[in-house]
């Protein structure tokens, strides 16, 4: 069975520091892997996956997000943290083969907090 | 706006009570999940439907059940509700054939459910 575990519920940066949001997961073949974004009020929205095609994974708003298999991790950074970024991340597994949307098993989020 | 509807947006309602939850997909998109958010057991995924046909099942209860329409709208009907429902319910819908591998989903707003 697939699992993802996210460390921290709450995470706090500063305005400009790295952002680092970190997911493990656990999967019994390849897997595939997510990280949605929820702001307040508003359903959640893709920033990235990971298919296989390369470990390191470009998304949205400057995110990046880099697998390592022999950490069993997914962890999702960004160089420098904007006010806009405050917002509820999730981490994802599938081990489906197209990473199709049944197969989905959510890490229970990160709240990202930006101090001015 | 991601284009999927939900409604309502707010659901106030009592023990015992049976409610009824509704989801516009994006126009184009076939494919129709639901997942249901809350604080203790994060993001689940309930149950997908394929153009009008019922494709995975999640963490639903048996007091839930869900359909899709022919104009391809779908409801979450709850019954017999009790505290423990109290949840955001998010309807998500996606473009391609589900287990395609570049499937991407586009979630509504939720449904905020409180059962008293």
């Amino acid at each position: 069975a697939q699992s993802v575990t996210q460390l921290g519920s709450h995470v706090s940066v500063s305005e400009g520091a790295l952002v680092l949001l970190r997911c493990n997961y656990s999967s019994s073949v390849p897997p595939y892997l997510f990280w949605y974004v929820q702001y307040p009020n508003q359903g959640l929205q893709l920033l990235l996956k990971y298919t296989s095609a390369a470990t390191l994974v470009k998304g949205i708003n400057g995110f990046e997000a880099e697998f390592k298999k022999s950490e069993t991790s997914f962890h999702l950074t960004k160089p420098s943290a904007h006010m806009s970024d405050a917002a509820e991340y999730f981490c994802a597994v599938s081990e489906r083969s197209g990473g199709g949307a049944d197969g989905l098993t959510f890490g229970k989020g990160t709240h990202l907090i930006i101090q001015p | 706006d991601s284009g999927v509807t939900q409604t309502p947006k707010h659901l106030i309602t009592a023990t015992g009570q049976r409610v009824t939850l509704r989801c516009s997909p994006r126009s184009g998109d076939l494919s129709v999940y639901w997942y249901q958010q809350s604080l203790d057991q994060g993001l689940q995924f309930l149950i997908q439907y394929y153009n009008g046909e019922e494709r995975a099942k999640g963490n639903i209860l048996e007091r839930f059940s869900a359909q899709q329409f022919p104009d391809l709208h779908s409801e979450l009907n709850l019954s017999s509700l009790e505290l423990g429902d109290s949840a955001l319910y998010f309807c998500a819908s996606s473009v391609v054939i589900p287990g395609g591998s570049n499937e991407k989903l586009f979630f509504g707003s939720g449904t905020q459910l409180s059962v008293l």
